[in-house]
């Protein structure tokens, strides 16, 4: 595996549901994002980690939660979604936090009933 | 007033024609300038990085900056069909690390 990769790829899920996303960077950064896609939006930053520390939240509703076990893997745990929060979401790392380039993911991409 | 703006499209062009590609933005404090493309159910991947203004050059692919009027750029010559997809504009500098991203624009080039 090379790059960044994200799993699942697909997800649907009711409100009521608990799920998870899972996000692994094989580059050896020590930065990784959370960003949310929305048709006819700007990618919007939700989270970042900085050798494993969060360092910025952006505003995000608790129902969605962040987990950095080490530099290499992040989840976005989700609970109690609403119809609004299907997106697109993908994942991105970089070597650090700053001016520096950001590697993406492909997305899991997310359907709340 | 937004960060970033970018006309969203969509852009539909002829194999061959060369493409113009803009945002503008509002921070002058902006100075790191990024162009990702993003072909459909993919993650975005960086094509153009430039710091500060001027041009700069990656095969048919020219990245322009131009700070003065807080306008950048990007050309696209002999477009290809594989050249069709959504290409967002980012940028961060100053205080602020984050990337701030246009809304992108969907690029379409036809045979």
């Amino acid at each position: 595996e090379t790059g960044v990769t994200q799993t699942p790829r697909h997800l649907v899920m009711g409100m009521t549901n608990k799920k998870s996303l899972k996000c692994e960077q094989h580059l050896g950064h020590n930065a990784m994002y959370w960003y949310k896609q929305s048709a006819k939006k700007p990618l919007e930053l939700m989270f970042v980690y900085n050798f494993k520390e969060q360092t910025e939240n952006n505003s995000v509703p608790s129902r969605f939660s962040p987990e950095c076990p080490n530099s290499s893997h992040l989840f976005l745990h989700l609970h109690t979604l609403q119809p609004e929060d299907s997106a697109l979401y993908l994942c991105a790392s970089s070597q650090k936090t700053g001016a520096d380039t950001q590697y993406f993911g492909p997305g899991t991409r997310l359907t709340v009933l | 007033q937004k960060e970033v703006e970018q006309d969203p499209g969509p852009l539909s062009v002829p194999e061959g024609a060369i493409v113009s590609l803009n945002c503008t933005y509002s921070n002058s404090a902006f100075q790191y300038f990024m162009w990702y493309r993003q072909y459909s159910r993919k993650g975005p991947e960086l094509l153009m990085y430039t710091y500060s203004s001027g041009n700069k050059e990656d095969g048919r692919f020219t990245a322009q900056v131009d700070k003065s009027s807080k306008y950048i750029s990007l050309f696209i010559r002999d477009s290809q069909p594989s050249d069709s997809a959504t290409y967002l504009c980012a940028m961060s500098g100053g205080s602020n690390y984050k990337l701030t991203f246009g809304k992108g624009t969907l690029l379409t080039v036809n045979p």
